[in-house]
């Protein structure tokens, strides 16, 4: 059973540019979560989907960042021109809708936006 | 809406002492607490969970928390702390209300140290 897996797992941009992240969750666990976490802080919950859809966004989500999940499977999170502020963990968590609360956890991807 | 709170952000105790780590929920409905460890550069890992069962909960490397309604708490103890268990640790409360997204809301952590 391998568990949820990130890519990349550090990323350096320069500001303005854009980066896409990616995390293929558990198989078959048909939720899948985005939080972020900057530096001595807790994560806070980004957007969430379940199976294709994506059925909540946090206000942290500006108009700069977009999520897809297109087959249900893996899924991305994409950052437009990328600000200093968007420097953070971005890790990504899965679990089974119908019998589980806890979520599992990927090793996330570290940004770094200079 | 939910909150937690993790008293101390900083607690050092020395191999072999107990080990206790404080978290206070603020929730309107009945939670789900969590807690997690997260070792540098990793993910968070999943310590124990209280799902309202028992309310003292047995997790792994020894850990256990009990639920205490009364005082909205889910502290964090192991009896006799080892050097491995230097991390930083996470308590979380999800909302388990019909519809809910069930996100996790975290505390801001605990830096725990363990001393020779």
């Amino acid at each position: 059973d391998t568990g949820v897996s990130q890519d990349p797992r550090h990323k350096i941009t320069k500001r303005g540019q854009n980066v896409t992240f990616r995390c293929d969750p558990i198989s078959e666990h048909n939720r899948l979560y985005w939080y972020r976490q900057t530096l001595g802080q807790g994560p806070e919950f980004l957007t969430y989907f379940q199976n294709e859809a994506q059925l909540e966004k946090s206000r942290l989500l500006s108009d700069r960042f977009s999520a897809e999940r297109p087959k249900g499977s893996f899924s991305t999170l994409e950052i437009q021109r990328t600000e200093q502020g968007d420097s953070a963990m971005y890790l990504c968590a899965s679990n089974i809708a119908e019998w589980s609360y806890e979520q599992y956890f990927g090793p996330g991807t570290r940004l770094t936006v200079t | 809406a939910q909150s937690v709170t993790q008293l101390g952000s900083h607690v050092s105790v020395s191999e072999g002492a107990l080990v206790l780590l404080r978290c206070n929920y603020s929730s309107s409905v009945p939670p789900y607490l969590f807690w997690y460890v997260q070792y540098p550069n990793q993910g968070l890992q999943l310590l124990l969970k209280y799902t309202s069962a028992a309310t003292l909960v047995k997790g792994i490397n020894g850990f256990e928390a009990e639920f205490k309604k009364s005082e909205t708490s889910f502290h964090l103890t192991k009896p006799s702390a080892h050097m491995s268990d230097a991390a930083e640790y996470f308590c979380a409360v999800t909302d388990i209300s019909s519809g809910s997204a069930r996100q996790l809301t975290f505390g801001s952590g605990t830096q725990l140290t363990v001393l020779p």
